[in-house]
């Protein structure tokens, strides 16, 4: 019963790089989101998607980007990493009435 | 636009006192939810209750109850007979049934701290 998996746990990027940051649903959930959590700012999101091949911006979509071909997979994309980028980022999936199941979290740093 | 205000950026209460989390909101969309979420320090998001727009009671899970007051568009958290396990951020969010998309919006969020 895995519900929303997220991975890395820990990410430390250089100004510059880039990376994915993988989530993955068993829930056959069809909303699915990213979100990143800074201090003193609660959780803003960057991007979600109600369903395969459809996504759309969040609050704060600048400098990342996502997809959707598969009701499973949700990856976010970082093109090319910023300091402003460091912060806890949480993938979560559900809709409706439902609450969001979250993943546990990926810390990033950009140095 | 939807959004959330949680005005307490932290809160102390003693253990097995009663508190309150205060939460408002504002949206156009006649049909909406209304989420509290516990972040305790390790980092996960824990779901604790839901109430929807149309919903007539108050929703209630167990310790904690949500005071719903549709008018004046605030959702409090009501937090009973505390415990030192209570102590972590809470966030307030909003879902817009019709124009959101699907939409979950977060407060701030608010830091608890149960004392002995």
């Amino acid at each position: 019963n895995a519900g929303v998996t997220q991975t890395p746990k820990f990410q430390v990027l250089k100004t510059g790089q880039s990376m994915t940051l993988q989530c993955a649903q068993d829930m056959n959930h069809e909303y699915m989101s990213w979100y990143r959590q800074d201090p003193g700012m609660g959780l803003r999101l960057i991007h979600y998607s109600v369903g395969a091949g459809i996504t759309d911006q969040g609050e704060v979509p600048n400098g990342y980007n996502v997809s959707r071909s598969t009701t499973e997979d949700f990856p976010l994309r970082l093109l090319s990493a910023a300091p402003s980028q460091t912060s806890v980022y949480f993938c979560a999936s559900g809709g409706g009435n439902s609450p969001l199941h979250f993943g546990n979290g990926t810390r990033l740093t950009v140095t | 636009a939807q959004k959330i205000t949680q005005t307490q950026p932290g809160m102390f209460v003693q253990e097995k006192e009663a508190v309150t989390l205060d939460c408002t909101y504002d949206t156009s969309d006649p049909s909406y939810g209304l989420f509290w979420y516990k972040q305790p320090s390790s980092g996960e998001m824990i779901f604790l209750i839901y109430q929807g727009s149309y919903d007539q009671q108050n929703a209630t899970e167990g310790r904690y109850s949500l005071n719903f007051q549709k008018a004046r568009k605030s959702a409090n958290l009501v937090i009973s007979a505390s415990q030192l396990g209570d102590s972590a951020m809470y966030f307030c969010a909003m879902r817009e049934m019709n124009t959101g998309f699907q939409k979950l919006v977060f407060g701030t969020g608010t830091r608890l701290l149960v004392s002995p």
